[in-house]
């Protein structure tokens, strides 16, 4: 496609439920990255893969928080049993990845606003 | 651990006139990448301008110039001859290229312009 999309643009989640967040990255991107925004705040690091490898989770905040992307293009960020923490805009990103050297530009989704009540 | 400063919350600035958005950055990483990002009120990360650190130049993208001071640690944005559609929130960003951060961006809070008529 010709951008990152993401989806639900907006979701509202009562405490206790699971989510599923959706990226679609720009065709033939090798690499995937998952961020969260809170408001006022710049994005904070989640995850990142390299084709469907997860190669670095550190930044997710709880086991309750897990990404795949298994066919090493469309990732889901799914969150389980959400708390009002979590409410958020979670940004996805990709790049080249190796074609482009690891500190390739990222290029970002819209994002999608979660918002746990 | 890597970290990016943005010390000026906000910042106001008369259209046409030029305006520089400060950024500096600490690492341990001899390798990477810094970055721009500009997002306006709808949320998206737009990606404006990169600095490699090794490239000897100050990057330049049209309007956008980055006055890049590696012995000081400093990627500051320099944006001439502003526009109203400048006014957004920017964000400058790092990627290493080596070591247990590389591939991930750490972000600064960003800093709030506003163009002026």
């Amino acid at each position: 496609g010709a951008g990152v999309s993401q989806s639900p643009r907006y979701k509202v989640a009562k405490r206790g439920q699971d989510v599923a967040l959706r990226c679609d990255p720009i065709s033939g991107h090798v690499s995937l990255f998952w961020y969260q925004q809170a408001l006022g705040q710049g994005p904070e690091f989640l995850t990142y893969f390299q084709n469907e490898a997860q190669l670095d989770k550190s930044g997710l905040p709880s086991d309750r928080f897990f990404a795949e992307r298994p066919e090493g293009s469309v990732s889901t960020l799914k969150i389980q049993r959400t708390q009002q923490e979590d409410s958020a805009v979670y940004l996805c990103a990709s790049n080249r990845g190796l074609a482009g050297g690891i500190t390739d530009t990222q290029y970002f989704g819209p994002g999608t606003r979660l918002t746990v009540l | 651990a890597q970290k990016i400063t943005q010390t000026q919350p906000g910042m106001f600035v008369q259209e046409k006139e030029a305006v520089t958005l400060d950024c500096t950055y600490d690492t341990s990483d001899q390798s990477y990448g810094l970055f721009w990002y500009k997002q306006p009120s709808s949320g998206e990360m737009i990606f404006l301008i990169y600095q490699g650190s090794y490239d000897e130049q100050n990057a330049t993208e049209g309007r956008y110039s980055l006055n890049f001071q590696k012995a000081r640690k400093s990627a500051n944005l320099v944006i001439s001859a502003s526009q109203l559609g400048d006014s957004a929130m920017y964000f400058c960003a790092m990627t290493s290229r080596l070591g247990t951060n590389a591939g991930k961006s750490t972000f600064g809070d960003g800093t709030t312009l506003t163009v002026k008529p």
